[in-house]
């Protein structure tokens, strides 16, 4: 099973600041993805990775950019934090689709002030 | 309109009863996933399902393509199952990203 961490755990920023998240696995998966989950909406996709260089638009990409400078990294950026991005962040990966079981990372919760 | 549905939103149960969950969807798939979730906790994999039937000790997996359906059902519960539990369609030819129904929310009774 594929071990995805994230850093850090929790967070507070400022509205304005810039965040960055974190994720790594272990497994040598090819994909890899960043998705928030809030209370009404369910787990929605934010940005996605199919390697090493590549950044994909998710279904919610506005306000977030992506990094995938290795295989097994992956960050989620925002540039100028707002309060509505208060949420719980997860990153997962897996390997290439289709027919591509993903393993999740234990979340990040961030509060922006 | 929403691609994956889930039912009920809500369960409760005294232990030892069964439950099955349901997950509709409108779309085209290639898999559907099904995850446990404690409350602020992560995502565990339960099964990961192109079509048909699979098991897991007192888990039961199935994924009836032609009927746009997929079904979690839970023998003799647990209070220790009690959690969310999500199911996640893979979209058809859309580089396996997932779309999540809204789950349902399971409480087992002592």
């Amino acid at each position: 099973e594929a071990a995805v961490t994230q850093s850090p755990r929790n967070k507070v920023a400022v509205t304005g600041g810039k965040v960055t998240l974190s994720c790594n696995q272990t497994n040598n998966h090819n994909n890899m993805y960043w998705y928030r989950q809030d209370t009404g909406h369910g787990l929605r996709l934010i940005h996605y990775s199919y390697g090493a260089g590549s950044t994909e638009k998710g279904d919610i990409p506005d306000g977030y950019k992506a990094s995938r400078p290795s295989q097994e990294n992956f960050s989620l950026i925002l540039e100028l934090a707002t309060p509505s991005q208060t949420s719980v962040y997860f990153c997962a990966s897996g390997d290439l689709g289709g027919y591509a079981e993903q393993f999740f990372g234990p979340g990040t919760r961030l509060t922006v002030l | 309109g929403q691609q994956v549905q889930q039912s009920p939103a809500s369960l409760v149960l005294q232990e030892g009863e069964n439950a099955e969950l349901q997950c509709n969807f409108s779309t085209s798939l290639n898999s559907m996933q099904w995850f446990y979730q404690r409350p602020g906790g992560s995502l565990v994999s339960l099964f990961y399902n192109p079509s048909g039937t699979k098991h897991s000790g007192r888990l039961t997996s199935t994924t009836v393509i032609k009927e746009r359906r997929s079904s979690l059902h839970i023998s003799s519960s647990q209070t220790t199952d009690s959690g969310t539990y999500l199911c996640a369609l893979e979209r058809y030819n859309a580089g396996a990203k997932l779309t999540f129904g809204g789950g349902t929310r399971l409480t087992v009774r002592p």
